[in-house]
């Protein structure tokens, strides 16, 4: 059973206008949430990142939205740039047990950014 | 620079043979993991260290093998009883196994024929 789904497989979008690539869980117990972006035959690279407690958090082009309410949260690219092109993962945090936490991950988005 | 290194990159061995895939970090961090990716598939997590000489099984553990003799090394055995070993294969570390962002590998593509 997926408990963290990005049920888009790819997504296409023209240079310059707004990516928006969505996430959605179905454990509540999960208390933090990450996104990750990977290139073809690399690792995945930390993106950004949202603690529960919060609704919104930003950096740069890069901004996370969380709706708690509806376990779901979205990530959102402006402008995109062709370099934004990539796979991005959604991944979330739960605690499980003696202080550790276990990441869970998300199939993956692949972002197309058209020049 | 501080980062991790797994070997090798590329990997092609024929059926029935072990392989162990090198994963080593230089970023004092105390929890490693290994995953696996597969096409239209997510991470999943394999074995995951938390402290050295300790490691438990993630989602996927069968036909896999680990040890965690230093803090910086985590080797991954694909043994003869995985039934799939041909995949992109991960290793990550982690500050503590805890919130916060993993830092992953290059990746290791292995192929058996």
């Amino acid at each position: 059973d997926q408990q963290v789904k990005q049920n888009s497989p790819s997504l296409s979008v023209q240079e310059g206008r707004i990516s928006i690539l969505n996430c959605d869980y179905t454990n509540s117990m999960f208390d933090y949430f990450l996104w990750y972006k990977k290139y073809p035959a690399e690792g995945p690279t930390f993106l950004i990142s949202i603690s529960s407690i919060k609704d919104k958090n930003e950096d740069g082009r890069f901004t996370v939205f969380l709706n708690k309410s509806a376990k779901h949260l979205s990530l959102h690219i402006v402008p995109s740039q062709p370099g934004d092109s990539a796979v991005y993962f959604c991944a979330a945090s739960e605690p499980s047990g003696a202080g550790s936490y276990q990441l869970t991950f998300g199939k993956g988005t692949k972002l197309s950014v058209i020049p | 620079d501080g980062g991790i290194t797994q070997s090798p990159k590329y990997l092609f061995r024929k059926e029935g043979q072990n392989v162990t895939l090198s994963c080593e970090q230089n970023l004092n961090h105390d929890a490693m993991y290994w995953y696996r990716q597969d096409p239209g598939q997510g991470l999943r997590l394999i074995y995951y260290s938390q402290i050295v000489n300790d490691f438990q099984k993630g989602d996927i553990a069968e036909g896999y093998s680990v040890s965690r003799e230093k803090k910086e090394s985590f080797p991954l055995t694909v043994t003869s009883a995985q039934k799939n070993p041909t995949a992109f294969y991960l290793c990550a570390s982690s500050i503590g196994q805890g919130i916060g962002e993993l830092f992953f590998g290059e990746g290791s593509r292995l192929t058996v024929l």
